[in-house]
């Protein structure tokens, strides 16, 4: 099974701030790679797929980047409603892996 | 607008079974391949199946496989979940949710449902 980490767990941030949130792949997945935003008591909803391509209404303070098996998903600049848990997740082959999660809270 | 309902969570007594259930709407759900994912509380997200817009193709998460059966019945626009052997590790939300397959076939999940709880517990 593909092991997805990501790092930090968690992180304490500044509204404006730049906020970076990387993610490895035990073995190399391609671009199969995607990143979710989950706020409490709510689903996921997908921030960026195929590692770089936004989602239509995503802002563009979102970016994702990365190949293989190093992915990053980067917050220019970090909005109030952008507090939240990031997920990454591999669909290269099943089973399906998601990391452990990133919370970003507000300093 | 595209929507995924869930239902059929409750508690049930360790050993037992439940049927969850997936009503799909505004799309065409016989294209697209579905998917369970849960998570239990307080945790993150575990991916629990996969299957084929056809059924054709299926694939569980170990932690599941032999335990848990995906369906689809593409004529009622509904997604299942059969478990059986329930254990308190299946205690979590389930959530059902479409799959996009790109022509790159790099698969990601577009739309969720607001998810159904099972609880597992004497």
């Amino acid at each position: 099974d593909i092991q997805m980490t990501q790092s930090p767990s968690s992180l304490t941030a500044s509204v404006g701030d730049r906020v970076t949130i990387t993610c490895r792949a035990s073995q190399s997945i391609s671009r199969n790679f995607n990143w979710y935003q989950q706020k409490p008591g709510k689903a996921p909803k997908l921030l960026i797929y195929g590692a770089s391509t936004l989602q239509s209404g995503v802002p563009s303070r979102f970016s994702g980047s990365g190949s293989g098996t190093d992915f990053t998903l980067a917050i220019s600049s970090l909005q109030p409603e952008d507090f939240a848990t990031y997920y990454c997740q591999q669909s290269y082959s099943a089973p399906w892996t998601f990391g452990q999660g990133t919370e970003v809270e507000i300093k | 607008e595209v929507q995924l309902v869930e239902s059929g969570g409750d508690l049930v007594q360790p050993g037992g079974s439940l049927r969850l259930s997936c009503a799909a709407s505004g799309f065409t759900f016989k294209n697209n391949w579905m998917t369970w994912v849960r998570q239990a509380p307080g945790k993150g997200l575990e991916w629990v199946a996969n299957i084929k817009s056809d059924g054709s193709e299926i694939y569980y998460a170990d932690s599941v496989r032999g335990r848990f059966t995906i369906s689809r019945d593409n004529a009622e626009n509904s997604l299942y979940l059969q478990m059986n052997s329930l254990r308190g590790g299946d205690t979590a939300l389930y959530y059902c949710a479409r799959i996009i397959q790109p022509p790159d076939y790099r698969y990601y999940i577009d739309v969720w449902g607001k998810g159904t709880t099972v609880t597992v517990s004497s």
